[in-house]
């Protein structure tokens, strides 16, 4: 089972268009992290939600975390084709001797149509 | 431009042969990890190393291990390839192994034949 499940998994829409994308779990995060990788790069930190309720704005871009932090969404107002790329979302899990791995989902891949 | 560097960018193997790939991480970084994205997933966590040492390790098999140099520089080996190990491979350097800020390079594109 995966421990952060993203939705939709696949997005088309066309350029001036509201989206927005999910990530859930059964989970109580800490934070949670939203990467966006565009093809042929590595992933690249975008906002990380610490507090419950807690919203970010990154220009046309909103995080939410939610309430009982476990789960996130991400809100993009007229969207353009430079926002098209694979956005991930994360946590960071203990797992043990002081050691921390990043968890990623599967990611929602989004083209936005000129 | 994370100052991550990843090589070699891409590399064809053949089954059962054995790859090595190269990572530069951030000045001032000493935390490196690895993942494994294959097509259409996320990254998936391999190992992470600090100072010099392996500091944790997801779901991989002993065939996958790493070194990480005085330079906080680091490699990926991976023995006896399998199909399945066809991916990029991503390196991500941190300052601190308890961060999740992680900073990734463009990441080596494997294809196992």
């Amino acid at each position: 089972t995966q421990l952060l499940e993203q939705s939709p998994q696949f997005l088309s829409i066309q350029e001036g268009e509201n989206l927005t994308v999910y990530c859930n779990s059964s989970s109580v995060f800490s934070s949670l992290q939203w990467y966006r990788q565009e093809p042929g790069e590595g992933p690249v930190l975008l906002v990380t939600v610490v507090t419950g309720g807690e919203v970010k704005k990154l220009k046309r871009l909103t995080f939410q975390f939610g309430d009982a932090r476990k789960d996130s969404s991400l809100h993009i107002t007229a969207a353009q084709p430079g926002d098209t790329g694979l956005y991930l979302c994360a946590a960071l899990l203990y797992s043990g001797a002081g050691s921390y791995q990043l968890t990623f989902g599967k990611g929602t891949k989004l083209s936005v149509i000129p | 431009e994370t100052g991550v560097t990843q090589s070699p960018t891409h590399l064809i193997k053949t089954r059962g042969q054995q790859v090595t790939l190269r990572c530069s991480s951030q000045s001032g970084h000493n935390t490196v990890s690895w993942y494994q994205q294959a097509l259409g997933q996320g990254p998936q966590f391999i190992f992470q190393y600090y100072r010099e040492e392996e500091n944790g390790r997801g779901n991989f098999p002993p065939r996958f291990s790493g070194l990480q140099f005085p330079n906080y520089s680091s490699e990926l080996n991976v023995n006896a390839l399998e199909l399945d190990d066809s991916a990029l491979y991503l390196c991500a350097s941190s300052l601190l192994k308890d961060t999740g800020e992680l900073f990734f390079g463009e990441g080596s594109r494997l294809t196992v034949l």
